[in-house]
């Protein structure tokens, strides 16, 4: 049983196509996220989600819209692809609480092209 | 801005000790500690509150100084299976929703 599932792994596209990223989670978790993770390997926010509702956006550009259909869906899309896009994408939940740790998907290579 | 963690690298024989160090200029509610191993998502070790715990099990443990925003994480006798890079995690107060990760430090084990 994968805790969290993002799908896909890997995805190679040309600069300024539009792709989604989908998020699923099974463990009751009311918050979900996505960070991305440069080539630097640095792990950065882009958005958090509890219940359903956006609690941080940390200044990402509007071409990535997250939307969460419900509590256990996280999905990202992102328009018009940039070159700079190229990273890994990290979907991950947790509890609502300062003890709760981090569960994260696999990740999406994403290759702008 | 995120926590700066020192150092950025560093390699180990198998059974060395290692210090990881995670310093904020927020003030902290709590400290996570996460290994991502090549290739593979990060991967939960261990939470800290405020308070100035220690914790740990097995032989890697953790602390945590409040007043100095500061964790730091220990690695004793280290195993070959240690080898990833370790993020610090911090929660200012009052954001519980925000998760912000360290610079990492990469860390490499042989024999």
């Amino acid at each position: 049983d994968t805790a969290v599932s993002q799908t896909p792994k890997y995805l190679v596209t040309q600069m300024g196509n539009d792709k989604s990223i989908k998020c699923e989670q099974n463990l009751g978790h009311d918050t979900m996220y996505w960070y991305k993770q440069d080539s630097k390997k640095f792990l950065k926010i882009m958005f958090s989600y509890n219940n359903k509702e956006l609690i941080i956006n940390e200044t990402v550009p509007n071409r990535f819209s997250p939307k969460s259909p419900d509590k256990a869906h996280l999905n990202l899309h992102i328009n018009s692809l940039e070159l700079g896009d190229s990273a890994v994408y990290f979907c991950a939940s947790s509890g609502l609480s300062y003890n709760s740790p981090l569960h994260f998907g696999n990740g999406t290579r994403l290759t702008v092209t | 801005q995120q926590p700066v963690q020192s150092p950025q690298a560093v390699i180990l024989r198998e059974g060395e000790d290692a210090v990881i160090n995670c310093s904020s200029s927020k003030a902290l509610y709590s400290v996570h500690w996460y290994r991502q191993k090549h290739g593979e998502a990060p991967v939960f070790l261990m939470i800290l509150l405020k308070g100035g715990e220690q914790k740990g099990h097995d032989k890697i443990s953790a602390s945590f100084n409040e007043k100095k925003q500061q964790s730091s994480l220990y690695l004793t006798a280290s195993q070959l299976s240690y080898s990833g890079t370790y993020f610090c995690g911090t929660h200012n107060t009052g954001t519980a929703s925000k998760l912000t990760f360290g610079t990492g430090t990469r860390l490499q084990v042989t024999l």
